[in-house]
């Protein structure tokens, strides 16, 4: 089955340093991956869609100079976070479609717990 | 533009009792509908999907879920839950031509012995 993966999966930084976080479809080549940020006990919040070879795809309010989507390649996607603070503490998920996908079903990371101290 | 409604924020349930998580959805064009299933601090996993066919279908397990296109709905159900159910269940649904994916608040299952 198509398995994406997602690493670390736990980071803590000072404030005010980045961190990346990597999303690899491990198994399939993924045209487009979802980035998502899940507060505690709430719903997958979309923040960016990126296509493989060209500028991700940002949901309205989210910073896309603080939140740095690369997707270089069919197989990987990176989310940095830039000068992080204390309020990007959050659970940071990936999602991936496959290449010849016509369904829509998305194959997700395991997530990513970033805590800025 | 589509919308998921997920009626139940919290389902709490006894070990071996049948459960029905709901989803309501809105839609002005064909939709796929999913259930994904997410265990703590971990990412989503599909349950069962509908594309299109037979509006009963069966997941991973022992859940299944029924399309109602009348009443827009495709609510989840499991006839005897486990420990093991413990878990936050996303209804999604999913545009057939921009693969756009709308995900609802999420229902918290817990199953108590």
């Amino acid at each position: 089955g198509a398995v994406v993966s997602q690493h670390p999966s736990r980071v803590i930084c000072k404030s005010g340093t980045s961190v990346k976080i990597e999303c690899r479809s491990l198994d399939f080549q993924a045209t487009t991956m979802f980035w998502y940020r899940q507060f505690p006990k709430k719903s997958l919040m979309l923040m960016a869609t990126s296509n493989e070879g060209s500028k991700a795809t940002y949901e309205q309010g989210v910073e896309k100079d603080k939140f740095l989507i690369n997707h270089a390649s069919l197989t990987l996607s990176t989310l940095t976070v830039t000068s992080a603070h204390p309020e990007d503490s959050s659970f940071y998920i990936c999602s991936a479609e496959g290449a010849h996908s016509n369904t829509g079903e998305l194959f997700f990371g395991e997530g990513s717990r970033l805590t800025v101290l | 533009a589509q919308s998921v409604t997920q009626l139940d924020s919290q389902v709490p349930v006894f070990e071996e009792a049948p459960v029905e998580l709901r989803c309501n959805y809105s839609s002005s064009v064909s939709v796929y509908l999913f259930w994904y299933v997410q265990y703590p601090n971990q990412g989503l996993q599909l349950l069962l999907k509908y594309l299109s066919g037979s509006t009963l279908v069966k997941g991973i397990n022992g859940f299944e879920a029924e399309f109602n296109k009348s009443q827009t709905s495709f609510h989840l159900r499991k006839p005897s839950v486990h420990i093991s159910d413990t878990a936050e269940y996303f209804c999604a649904v999913t545009d057939t031509g921009g693969f756009k994916t709308i995900f609802g608040a999420g229902t918290r299952l817990f199953v108590k012995a």
